[in-house]
């Protein structure tokens, strides 16, 4: 399974545009990408998913470069409402139509006033 | 109302003790998967379900088991051979069918489980 590597934590000021960056080097050709976010003592909620170049949805954007070996994610004006774990995976495909989620520790965005 | 259920929200074990968590989704997915979260960490895969009565163990399946006899349920059991219990216990489930969403999985509300 493809592992990521992401930065541990970042800081923000409300209504920036927050860029999460992670690397996936070893992605395969069936593996999606995709970010969840993780309010404390709740399960993750889904944020985005792609394949390739980008994806834009009501709540972020997931650039991905043609080598697929990152992805950056794109919060738009963040509120301190967006302050949680942010984790970026990738899905692996491990048969019979079902994927697979490899958690790493995520990245940590607190949002500042 | 769709979604994932877990319950109870909080559970004790005593020494020695078996206890089992509840999950119950209606939202007529075929797989469903049990975490584990340990303070700062990230989710780690326990058990994973692709069909009813067929399951497959995760990457830290010792000390838990689990049955998978209706669509709908997934429960966890956590037996004395796990000796360190104590987590956040997440049930999520998604759809093998539906291609655009074959690969995102929706999550519970979580059980926290404490050793007394």
């Amino acid at each position: 399974l493809a592992k990521t590597t992401q930065p541990i934590s970042m800081d923000s000021y409300e209504g920036q545009e927050v860029n999460i960056t992670c690397s996936h080097n070893n992605i395969a050709t069936n593996d999606y990408i995709t970010w969840y976010q993780q309010f404390p003592s709740q399960g993750p909620r889904f944020i985005i998913q792609g394949y390739k170049t980008k994806v834009t949805n009501e709540v972020a954007s997931l650039f991905i470069p043609a080598d697929r070996k990152s992805s950056t994610l794109s919060l738009p004006r963040v509120s301190l409402s967006d302050t949680a774990v942010y984790y970026c995976l990738v899905a692996a495909y491990s048969g019979a139509g079902s994927y697979q989620l490899t958690f790493g520790k995520g990245t940590k965005l607190s949002v500042i006033p | 109302d769709g979604g994932i259920t877990q319950s109870p929200k909080y559970l004790f074990r005593k020494e020695g003790q078996n206890v089992t968590l509840s999950c119950e989704q209606n939202l007529n997915h075929d797989a469903m998967y049990w975490y584990r979260q340990d303070p700062g960490q990230g989710l780690r895969l326990i058990y994973y379900s692709q069909i009813v009565n067929d399951f497959q163990k995760g990457d830290i399946a010792e000390g838990y088991s689990v049955s998978r006899e209706k669509k709908e349920s997934f429960p966890l059991t956590v037996t004395s051979a796990q000796k360190n219990p104590t987590a956040f216990y997440l049930c999520a489930s998604s759809s093998i069918t539906d291609v655009a969403e074959k690969n995102i999985q929706y999550f519970g509300a979580g059980t926290r489980l404490s050793v007394l």
